[in-house]
Parts: C-alpha cells; structure tokens; sequence
C-alpha cells in the first residue's frame, strides 16, 4: 500500500493560534484529500488538495479556516487557522490509488494528527 | 451518493463469527459496496469491494443478495485485533477520483 506520512503526529495548541500539518506520500499521487474525524465521529471530507490549483471545499469549510497547500505530487499541508477547542479533532490525509491499489478507487489514510485545542 | 444504515455498535466474543448488515435501498445501477476498517488511532484502510452475489479475500468476505438493497460484511473467526470500526460504502467506481464519503459505520468490539 501506499505509504503516507503526518507531521506532527500530535499537538497541543493555544486558543487563536494556527498549525500547519503536513502529509508526505511515497509516491506520487493525483488526488490528495483531508479530512477531519471529531472524538468518536467518523469522518467529514474537509477538502480536495489540487496540485498546482487552489484547492477544493466541501460545505462548511472555507479557505481562510483551512488553507491548503498542494506543491507537488507527493505533499500537501492543511493549516488550521485561528484555532478554537471545537477544532480539537484528528485530521487525516487520504490518496487515492496509484499503483498500490488492490481497486482502481482505493483510497489510502495517513496515520492522522491529533490536535487538541485549549 | 446512496444512503447506508448499519447498526451503531455489535459485540462478538472471539472465534466467533460476526456479520455486520449494511442497508442501501437507494443503491444505483453503478454503485459498488465497499467496506473499510479503521483501527484506534489508524486511518480507515480498505477490507472488500464488491458488486453483486460473494465476494471473498484473505480478511473478510461480502454477500451481497440479488436485489443489492443490502449487504453483509462476514469476519470469521474473529480475535481481539479485529476490535474496530467497520464503515460500509455505496457508491461508483472512481468516479474522477472522487473522495469517499463516510457515513457513522458500526463499532465492533471483540471480548476474550
């Protein structure tokens, strides 16, 4: 499977200050995308990381929350901006495919970061 | 994007064998039944796909009956490790690369 990487795994973070979480895959994939699991929820697609465009948000979400850097193919960064306790949740970075999949559609998770906020 | 209901929560003992129904009434033509896992402090990862009739890997098989309304995800045998959360997925195949979207899925919790 594909081998994706999240820095930093966790963090502890202040009311009203942001953090930038950064998702590295061992190869290069076309689509990249974020999401966000809430203490016992499942999971809520924040947006799609587009390479070389800005990126794209699902309802609820807006780019002055949550920037998006997608520089390559292989990395992308999601900033939670402007923290508040309600951002407190697990973010996690998802590929899709390449050559890894056992389907054409399979989509692989980062190990997530664990973002508590005070 | 089909609706899924699957129960809350199951509880199995281990070594037993563990059925998780998941309800689609509204499933589309080109919709495929995917199942994903996803450990404590893991991301989700792929289990099984499958359209139509059995399917059946190494972790986990998938019945799925002729009017495709519903699916049933079979783990046998289970142990500890497969403690989880268990999400069923309605939906086409890739469509544009697409990403998934996840309903509440069903929390299976394995005792000795």
């Amino acid at each position: 499977s594909a081998v994706i990487s999240q820095k930093p795994s966790r963090d502890i973070c202040q009311r009203g200050t942001s953090l930038t979480i950064q998702c590295q895959v061992d190869s290069q994939v076309t689509m990249m995308f974020w999401y966000r699991q809430q203490p016992g929820q499942s999971l809520t697609l924040i947006a799609t990381a587009n390479q070389g465009s800005e990126a794209t948000y699902e309802s609820g979400f807006v780019i002055d929350k949550f920037p998006i850097s997608r520089p390559n193919l292989t990395f992308s960064t999601l900033t939670v901006s402007n923290m508040s306790p309600e951002d407190s949740s697990i973010y996690l970075c998802s590929v899709v495919a390449g050559p890894y999949a056992v389907k054409e559609d399979e989509q692989f998770f980062g190990p997530g970061t664990r973002l508590t906020v005070l | 994007l089909a609706k899924t209901t699957q129960p809350i929560s199951m509880d199995s003992y281990e070594g037993q064998e563990v059925n998780i129904t998941c309800s689609h009434n509204n499933i589309a033509t080109n919709d495929y039944i995917t199942w994903y896992q996803q450990f404590p402090s893991q991301g989700p990862r792929f289990i099984i796909q499958g359209y139509k009739t059995k399917v059946t890997n190494e972790v986990a098989s998938l019945f799925i009956p002729a009017d495709r309304k519903s699916s049933t995800l079979s783990l046998p045998r289970v142990s500890l490790s497969d403690t989880a959360v268990y999400y069923c997925l309605v939906g086409p195949v890739n469509q544009a690369g697409t990403a998934l979207i996840f309903g509440k899925g069903t929390t299976l919790s394995v005792s000795s």
